[in-house]
């Protein structure tokens, strides 16, 4: 069974600085995928930045960037130059590669406030 | 606008109503889901279809029945709920394969049983 872990309930940071989200995850899989997503109050889960299991380098989309420790199996997020729209939740999740039956596992979340 | 729509966005229901939540999806997806978000805990999957068949029930209670007619479409059919029911309902749609991507998720729909 997969695991994802997020220790982390809240976390605060200061406009135009970076932040660092910890995210830890337990697989038997040989092959998985790491996705970070965020979510504002609105609801909706916003798409930011994936990892492959098999990926060298680490994952970088803009501000966001994907701290991948294969052998501690961790995958954090860096957010850098914090901006007031990053205030939200960030969630953590894993996927099982291949097959039919795609699914997501997630973990329960880090609340992000970020101070002007 | 999210390729994935969710009606309505907000509902109340009494436990003895019946009401339906509805998820859309434009984006050529084959596989849709329903995943419950309850205060404090990680994003619950409740149903998988993939080709319009239902490929995962996640020991839902029997009164939360999804119907997917077709690819694009799926309904959540709510009855006899119970107050603990109360969430945040997320639709989400995938290729049928490993992407990239992930799921693209519709904006939810917040549910209160009172």
């Amino acid at each position: 069974a997969q695991k994802i872990t997020q220790t982390q309930p809240g976390m605060f940071v200061q406009e135009k600085e970076a932040v660092t989200l910890d995210c830890t995850y337990d697989t038997s899989d040989p092959s998985y995928g790491l996705f970070w997503y965020k979510q504002p109050s609105s609801g909706e889960m916003i798409f930011l930045i994936y990892q492959g299991s098999y990926d060298q380098q680490n994952a970088t989309e803009g501000r966001y960037s994907l701290n991948f420790q294969k052998a501690r199996k961790s995958a954090n997020l860096v957010i850098s130059a914090s901006q007031l729209g990053d205030s939200a939740m960030y969630f953590c999740a894993m996927s099982r590669s291949g097959g039919s039956n795609y699914k997501l596992t997630f973990g329960k979340g880090t609340l992000l406030t970020v101070n002007p | 606008e999210t390729g994935v729509t969710q009606t309505p966005r907000h509902l109340v229901m009494g436990m003895t109503n019946k009401k339906s939540l509805k998820c859309e999806q434009h984006l050529g997806h084959n596989a849709m889901y329903w995943y419950k978000q309850s205060a404090k805990k990680p994003l619950e999957l409740m149903f998988v279809y993939n080709f319009k068949e239902q490929t995962e029930n996640n020991s839902v209670p029997s009164r939360f029945s999804p119907e997917c007619p077709n690819s694009s479409h799926l309904f959540l059919h709510l009855h006899t709920l119970q107050p603990e029911d109360s969430a945040l309902y997320l639709c989400a749609s995938s290729q049928d394969q490993d992407r990239v991507d992930g799921y693209t998720f519709g904006s939810g729909t917040r549910l209160t049983v009172v």
